[in-house]
């Protein structure tokens, strides 16, 4: 029962560099999210979907893109990493916006 | 916008005794949910709570909410040390498409 799968579990990236954090659920859930985990602030929403092919900003989607094409995967992608952008990364997934959401395992990304 | 807070953010509290969490939000929203988050962890969903007066109650937790005040608690009844964890509230924001906004946590120690 794999659950949410997050894609790489750590990444260490330089400052400017590129990359695409995967999200893979097999739950046939609907909604898929991507929040960002900081000390002393609660987990933030960057940017959701509530099916295949749409995605909606979240409180903080600058720096960060999506896609959405297949409904079992949601991907995040950092075009110019910035040590801003150092966090913890978690995905969820949830059938929908009365349900609750089933977590990922964490990617913990540091930029240098 | 949405926002969610939680008081208090930091809790010590001895084994055996009772304590609440409280959780408030700034918009309309009958949908809240209680996670549970061990250090280094990811979440885990406790309770959903989808309706005024609605109650729920697992072992020694017990959530609630009241709509109209746009207040949720989380009650603990004789703590015990397994309870020691972050605690999440999230608000599903039905005017916004659904995003899902969490509050900033809440750090519970029980002590022996």
């Amino acid at each position: 029962n794999a659950g949410v799968t997050q894609t790489p579990k750590f990444r260490v990236l330089k400052t400017g560099q590129s990359m695409t954090l995967l999200c893979a659920q097999d739950m046939n859930h609907e909604y898929m999210y991507w929040y960002r985990q900081d000390p002393g602030m609660g987990l933030r929403l960057i940017h959701y979907s509530v099916g295949e092919g749409t995605t909606a900003k979240g409180e903080v989607p600058d720096g960060y893109n999506v896609s959405r094409l297949k409904k079992q995967n949601f991907l995040l992608g950092l075009e110019s990493a910035a040590p801003s952008q150092t966090s913890v990364y978690f995905c969820a997934s949830s059938y929908g916006g009365n349900t609750e959401a089933f977590f990922g395992q964490g990617t913990r990304l540091t930029v240098v | 916008e949405l926002k969610v807070e939680q008081n208090p953010l930091f809790l010590s509290m001895q084994e055996g005794k009772n304590y609440t969490i409280y959780c408030n939000y700034s918009t309309t929203s009958d949908r809240l949910y209680w996670y549970r988050q061990d250090p280094g962890k990811s979440l885990e969903s406790l309770f959903v709570l989808l309706s005024n007066g609605a109650v729920k109650q697992e072992g020694r937790l017990m959530a609630s909410l009241d709509t109209k005040a746009r207040l949720s608690t989380l009650h603990i009844t004789a703590a015990v040390h397994d309870l020691s964890a972050t605690y999440f509230c999230a608000v599903d924001d039905e005017t916004s498409y659904d995003k899902v906004i969490f509050g900033p946590g809440t750090s519970l120690s029980v002590i022996p």
